[in-house]
């Protein structure tokens, strides 16, 4: 079992409609929880950050850690089509230094907002 | 403005060739790491520098080096003996006594090999 899996999509939506992303994982380590925005053929751009479990809004952006189902997700309301994108989720333990210490990523949803 | 600048955007690689791919930060961040894109892999860690003078290798090190001897910069050398280097190079640096060490990145640099 992979550390972090996330649904590659690709998700196409509606403008306007409620989008929901997801990354499960199995370490029950991890504590700090990311969600990355990455346009096509640019670098990633931190969206959400997250400590231990708990939600966190953001304008349009909720993210939602449930560590017992070790499950998080983001949501974006009121979805643009500027929101169109890859989103990548990432994850790591307490731990600094290391191997450890490093960020583990999921591999991307790919999200499409038609106009 | 403070940031990461990577350059080139785009590197063209011939056969037997070693290519070195620069990363630049200007946020004070005391830790660098460099990640290899490919189509539906995700981001795999190549090699990661906590400190100056020191880093580490990660998941996919071998056919690359890198340097670390001032804490601003942090080059990547695609070597010969990396047979496939076609990807999408991004540079990332955190702070750790920040906490989270939540990474920033740069915009990326994309090989190619002729």
């Amino acid at each position: 079992q992979k550390e972090v899996e996330q649904d590659p999509g690709p998700l196409s939506v509606p403008e306007g409609a409620i989008v929901s992303l997801n990354c499960t994982y199995s370490n029950s380590a991890f504590q700090y929880f990311m969600w990355y925005r990455q346009y096509s053929r640019k670098g990633p751009e931190l969206l959400m950050y997250t400590y231990s479990s708990g939600n966190k809004e953001d304008g349009r952006f909720t993210a939602q850690v449930d560590k017992s189902s070790k499950y998080i997700s983001l949501f974006i309301r009121d979805s643009q089509p500027s929101d169109s994108a890859t989103y990548l989720c990432a994850m790591k333990g307490l731990n600094y230094g290391g191997s450890q210490g490093n960020l583990i990523f999921g591999k991307g949803t790919k999200l499409s907002v038609k106009p | 403005d403070g940031g990461i600048t990577q350059s080139p955007k785009y590197l063209f690689r011939k056969e037997g060739q070693n290519v070195t791919l620069s990363c630049e930060q200007n946020l004070n961040h005391d830790a660098m790491y460099w990640y290899r894109q490919d189509p539906g892999q995700g981001l795999r860690l190549i090699y990661y520098s906590q400190i100056v003078n020191d880093f580490q290798k990660g998941d996919i090190a071998e056919g690359y080096s890198v340097s670390r001897e001032k804490k601003e910069s942090f080059p990547l050398t695609v070597t010969s003996a990396q047979k496939n280097p076609t990807a999408f190079y991004l540079c990332a640096s955190s702070n750790p006594r920040g906490g989270a060490e939540t990474q920033y990145f740069g915009p990326g640099t994309r090989l190619l090999v002729l």
